[in-house]
């Protein structure tokens, strides 16, 4: 079974410029995870979907961030415009509820994001 | 946010040592996760504890739902060169479904 699949898995783009990286969960999973991972920071989540709803978005960091899942298979984070301190690892996650395993969360592969 | 406490920052052993890492928190979890990142890759779920007290292994892993519910522990035993990563303690506490709290993690050096 594929896993979760993000894209691009490198992105390096300059300062100013919109960025927009992409997910797709695990076929089934009702629930989508964004994170961003800093040295300093480690894991962070920014925003998480039920059913393609957003349920917290309270770790987004500001109106520069959005994301969006306008179905069941896809989902987007876009950070306009982006700045240097952007640059990081992110991370989508998913999980299926209604398991006793429903606490499991499957993590992409990342996209590691350059501003420059 | 709340945060889980968890040691050692980072292990340099031998292979075949055994090594243990815990995270502690000042909360009561209900669920404890524990992942492994490999450089250039995503967290990989390891072992899942569901109940205080339980205990799971995976191989050469196992891992313990502490007794008060504020701890988790992870061992891996007769450790080899690919055990080299990061060890990451996740935590889900009783009201917040969707959101796991992660350790700093823990960085594994094994020298063969």
């Amino acid at each position: 079974d594929a896993g979760v699949i993000q894209s691009p898995r490198h992105e390096v783009t300059e300062m100013g410029q919109e960025v927009t990286l992409r997910c797709k969960p695990i076929s089934g999973h009702d629930y989508l995870f964004w994170y961003r991972q800093t040295m300093m920071r480690g894991l962070e989540l920014l925003i998480y979907f039920n059913n393609n709803v957003p349920i917290d978005d309270s770790g987004m960091p500001e109106d520069r961030f959005s994301a969006k899942m306008p179905n069941a298979s896809f989902s987007t984070l876009k950070i306009q415009p982006s700045e240097p301190r952007d640059s990081a690892v992110y991370f989508c996650a998913s999980s299926l509820y209604g398991t006793r395993r429903d606490n499991e969360q499957f993590f992409g592969p990342g996209t590691r994001l350059t501003v420059l | 946010g709340q945060q889980l406490n968890q040691s050692p920052q980072s292990m340099f052993i031998q292979e075949g040592e055994d090594v243990s890492m815990n995270c502690t928190s000042s909360s009561i979890f209900n669920t404890w996760l524990w992942y492994k990142q490999d450089p250039g890759e995503g967290p990989v779920l390891l072992i899942a504890l569901y109940k205080a007290g339980e205990l799971t292994s995976n191989g050469r892993l196992t891992a313990q739902f502490g007794i008060t519910r504020k701890d988790s522990f992870l061992n891996i035993s007769a450790s080899i060169p690919s055990d080299v990563g990061i060890y990451f303690c996740a935590g889900r506490r009783g009201t917040s479904y969707g959101k796991l709290t992660f350790g700093q993690g823990t960085i594994l050096t094994v020298h063969p």
